[in-house]
């Protein structure tokens, strides 16, 4: 039982555009949901991450939106760029923070110049 | 500041073959992780640490112990290898604070032959 289900599962946007990934989830204890990126041959690093009492966070180009009541939550690469082509991760924590990450299975990101 | 370091960097193994893992982290962090990345399948946690001298399953602990041998080092064994634990493994270390940030490891690629 996948517990965070993300979408797509790979993603193609003109250099300028907007980059939209989706993730859902059904477990209510889940308190922290981070956004990972992954470079190829390289560990996941943070992103960006939402606690449950805020709907939006925003940190540059990227930015979490998160619906408590439809447990949804998206991020959003604003003017994409070739240099964000990566994998992308959300994940989700019962812990209140990294501890016990439960990770869906990543968006690949193609940002084309 | 290395931040979280694994060895080997790529491992071949028979099938019933016995091998460690290595994880060392400076950062001083309480909690560490050790997750596995498939293709399509996100990265699951294998085993975590919450402190020194602790330890617990995580989504797929099957087929594998780990040992904290102290605040610095996590090392995940894996007694008699299969062909199912060919993956790249990645570990992790954290700590609560106010980004509660998971810092990965540049992981180790097995193949189980």
């Amino acid at each position: 039982q996948q517990q965070v289900k993300q979408s797509p599962q790979s993603l193609i946007v003109q250099k300028g555009g907007i980059s939209i990934i989706n993730c859902a989830y059904e477990n209510t204890a889940f308190d922290y949901f981070p956004w990972y990126q992954q470079f190829p041959g390289k560990g996941p690093a943070l992103l960006i991450a939402i606690r449950p009492d805020v709907s939006e966070k925003k940190e540059g180009r990227f930015t979490i939106s998160f619906n408590k009541s439809a447990k949804q939550f998206s991020l959003h690469i604003m003017d994409s760029q070739p240099g964000d082509s990566a994998t992308y991760f959300c994940a989700a924590s019962s812990k209140g923070g990294s501890e016990k990450l439960v990770f869906g299975k990543g968006t690949k990101l193609t940002v084309n110049p | 500041n290395a931040g979280v370091t694994q060895t080997p960097k790529f491992q071949v193994l028979k099938t019933g073959q016995s091998m460690t893992l290595q994880c060392a982290q400076d950062m001083n962090h309480n909690s560490m992780y050790w997750y596995r990345q498939d293709p399509g399948m996100g990265l699951r946690l294998i085993y975590y640490s919450a402190s020194e001298g602790t330890t617990d399953k995580g989504e797929v602990p099957n087929g594998y112990n780990v040992s904290r041998l102290n605040k610095r080092e996590f090392s995940l064994r894996l007694e008699s290898a299969a062909p199912s634990q060919t993956s790249v493994y990645f570990c992790a270390s954290g700590d609560r604070g106010y980004k509660d940030e998971a810092f990965f490891g540049q992981g180790t690629r097995l193949t189980v032959v």
